[in-house]
């Protein structure tokens, strides 16, 4: 299995509020990318990294931040969480971007009430 | 229009049957294509790649891929009860992936 850890797995939180969700990687890999998942939506790019402070917007960008300081390390930032932000975040980690699968971590439940 | 489209099933099989996944795409410049499955709760763990027309075979899956026609596919044969999953498709054009919503296999014993 792919080393990547999430933390939290899980976390309850209040509107307003902010949040940073990690994704640690043991891989060495170049590229690593943060998802939502949602019913009847599927898997939804957040923000992903190419190299260490290169990052690029996805599909679902608005009201997330993220930051990669170092090759193992991507975060994710919520800086004023809102009931639409509830969800599942998935993280994945990629070699060689397109050409290569993703390996996925095992996801951080976030609520907000 | 969505980048990837999948019949969201459910799809019911009986076990040892066939199951028949499908996936079209909209971006003609798509090089690679996966197949992942997620099971409740977990997360997605790749089944198969493939990025050549025709079709590729490992153990009881098979993805087929059609350029022409946008359209990928993956078979199980011989299903069982353990496959049963939500199955994602997933494109690559570039250094994003887009994926579809998934279908959902029930293999009935």
């Amino acid at each position: 299995d792919a080393g990547i850890t999430q933390s939290p797995r899980h976390k309850v939180t209040e509107t307003g509020t902010p949040v940073t969700l990690r994704c640690h990687q043991t891989e060495n890999h170049r590229y690593m990318y943060w998802y939502r998942q949602d019913p009847g939506h599927g898997l939804r790019l957040i923000h992903y990294s190419y190299g260490v402070k290169d990052t690029d917007k996805g599909e679902v960008s608005d009201g997330y931040s993220v930051s990669r300081s170092k090759t193992e390390d991507f975060l994710l930032t919520l800086e004023s969480a809102t009931s639409s932000q509830t969800s599942v975040y998935f993280c994945a980690i990629s070699d060689r971007g397109e050409v290569q699968p993703q390996h996925f971590g095992d996801g951080t439940r976030l609520s907000i009430l | 229009q969505k980048e990837v489209e999948q019949n969201s099933g459910p799809l019911s099989v009986p076990e040892g049957a066939i199951a028949s996944l499908n996936c079209t795409y909209s971006d003609r410049v798509s090089q690679s294509f996966f197949w992942y499955r997620q099971y409740s709760g977990k997360s997605p763990e790749l089944i198969m790649s493939i990025y050549s027309n025709g079709d590729k075979e490992d153990g009881r899956f098979t993805a087929q891929l059609n350029k022409a026609s946008q359209y990928v596919s993956l078979l199980i044969r011989d299903s069982q009860p353990s496959d049963s999953a939500t199955y994602l498709c997933a494109v690559s054009p570039g250094n994003q992936f887009y994926f579809g919503t998934g279908t959902s296999l029930t293999v009935i014993p």
